[in-house]
């Protein structure tokens, strides 16, 4: 089955720097690269999706590149603040499956 | 604006017990799915099902079942409840198609087996 892999586990950096968070896949048969973002003790939402033939895309603050050669996909934030703060996941889609990564702590320091 | 309900927010079970966690969705979805999640384990995908009466195992299905006897409603059920199943539980819907689309969580439910 479908082995994502997040990293870093944990990211703290200071207010206004830019935060990167990298995933990896294992099949190559995934077409759709979700993020989502969960605040502490509320439901995770999606922020940001890309599709297979896409190779990047920006929102504001927020960008995703994916790599479909080498199965790999990265969230951008820039300049950060403090309400950015949050678990991140990124997530692929394979065949209706849904697959996340480990998740990774951001911690934006006022 | 989507809705994705489950049951109850929090639950405390005596090993061995049987427990039947539910989920609604009110957006006539075709995929539902039921995690647990877990501190550096991220979301974990137990199973999921894209129409009524139809599942598939997902990464961690030992010790669950699942059950969709109407297309919005997908119910997790823990056989013989034990220690290791005290966690967090998410469940959550999409649209199925050629475009795969966002998927809407529940509130949760956090389970402790005592």
């Amino acid at each position: 089955g479908e082995n994502v892999e997040q990293h870093p586990s944990t990211l703290s950096v200071q207010e206004g720097d830019s935060a990167v968070i990298k995933c990896t896949y294992s099949d190559s048969a995934s077409n759709y690269f979700p993020w989502y973002k969960q605040e502490l003790g509320k439901r995770p939402q999606l922020i940001i999706d890309i599709r297979s033939n896409v190779g990047e895309k920006k929102d504001q603050r927020i960008a995703v590149t994916l790599n479909k050669t080498a199965k790999h996909f990265s969230l951008h934030i820039t300049e950060t603040q403090p309400e950015d703060s949050a678990v991140y996941f990124c997530a692929c889609t394979s065949y209706g499956k849904l697959t996340f990564g480990q998740g990774t702590i951001l911690t934006v320091h006022p | 604006d989507v809705k994705v309900t489950q049951s109850s927010r929090y639950l405390v079970k005596r090993t061995g017990e049987k427990v039947f966690l539910e989920c609604v969705q009110d957006m006539d979805h075709e995929n539902m799915f039921w995690y647990r999640q877990d501190p550096g384990l991220g979301l974990r995908l137990i199973y999921f099902s894209y129409d009524v009466k139809m599942k598939e195992k997902g990464d961690i299905p030992e010790g669950y079942s699942v059950s969709r006897e109407k297309k919005e409603r997908f119910s997790l059920i823990l056989e013989s409840a034990s220690t290791n199943q005290t966690s967090m539980y998410l469940c959550a819907s999409s649209l199925w198609g050629e475009e795969n689309t966002e998927a809407f969580f529940g509130q949760g439910t956090r389970l402790t087996v005592v």
